[in-house]
């Protein structure tokens, strides 16, 4: 169901900027963009979503691409902190329930080196 | 403010048995999803509650079933347990309107 291609891992070194793409050249019109990270042993984190146009918040910053089928989410200085599993994910249109889902796949590793 | 919380955080269970993972939504949220994560693997949506009806399911059996009650927090249930049941089970909580999931740290079961 994951309607997205992420690199299996990234290394980043310290204080530099981290770039992870994302692929999803299937996307529709009205679905989103959205990334979440999971650090080890802990529940998946939000980072920031968008559909069209790029977006920056106090974590990071999305880039997506004209046609939409590809983005990047760009870490502006990474630190040790930001070791995780950052994942890419598609939003589903709501239904007629008006519910939204969210499918996960299997993410880019990134490891932060000193 | 208290987040999503999930007891138990670890669980052992052997083939055959039956398990009831719980879960607490953030304070404010109305809708709860639940999710399994097997080991090395994003997770995968099982369902989702809202007004203590089941809205939404993903590819799962009927082994697994839930509940949702009038405080907003929600039960998982497993029949039958699988050695391939193993995983991280994640809850997630959102108002019904909002695009945001926050989640838990999740429940860690393991099936011998």
């Amino acid at each position: 169901d994951a309607k997205t291609t992420q690199p299996p891992s990234m290394d980043c070194a310290e204080g530099r900027a981290a770039n992870l793409p994302c692929n999803h050249s299937t996307i529709s019109g009205n679905e989103y963009v959205y990334w979440y990270r999971q650090i080890h042993s802990q529940g998946p984190q939000y980072i920031i979503h968008g559909l069209k146009n790029n977006e920056t918040n106090e974590m990071a910053s999305l880039i997506i691409t004209e046609d939409r089928k590809s983005s990047t989410l760009i870490l502006p200085h990474a630190t040790l902190r930001d070791t995780a599993v950052y994942y890419c994910i598609v939003r589903v249109p709501r239904g007629v329930n008006n519910f939204n889902k969210f499918y996960f796949g299997s993410g880019t590793k990134l490891n932060v080196k000193p | 403010d208290a987040g999503v919380t999930q007891s138990p955080t670890h669980l052992i269970k052997t083939r055959g048995q039956q398990v009831t993972l719980r879960c607490s939504p953030k304070s404010g949220h109305d809708t709860v999803s639940w999710y399994q994560q097997a080991l090395g693997q994003g997770p995968q949506f099982i369902f989702q509650y809202y007004e203590e009806e089941e809205r939404q399911r993903g590819n799962f059996p009927d082994r697994f079933s839930g509940h949702q009650f009038p405080n907003y927090s929600s039960e998982l249930n497993v029949n039958a347990l699988l050695l391939g049941d193993s995983a991280l089970y994640l809850c997630a909580s959102s108002l019904r309107l909002n695009e945001k999931l926050f989640f838990g740290s999740g429940t860690q079961l393991s099936v011998l």
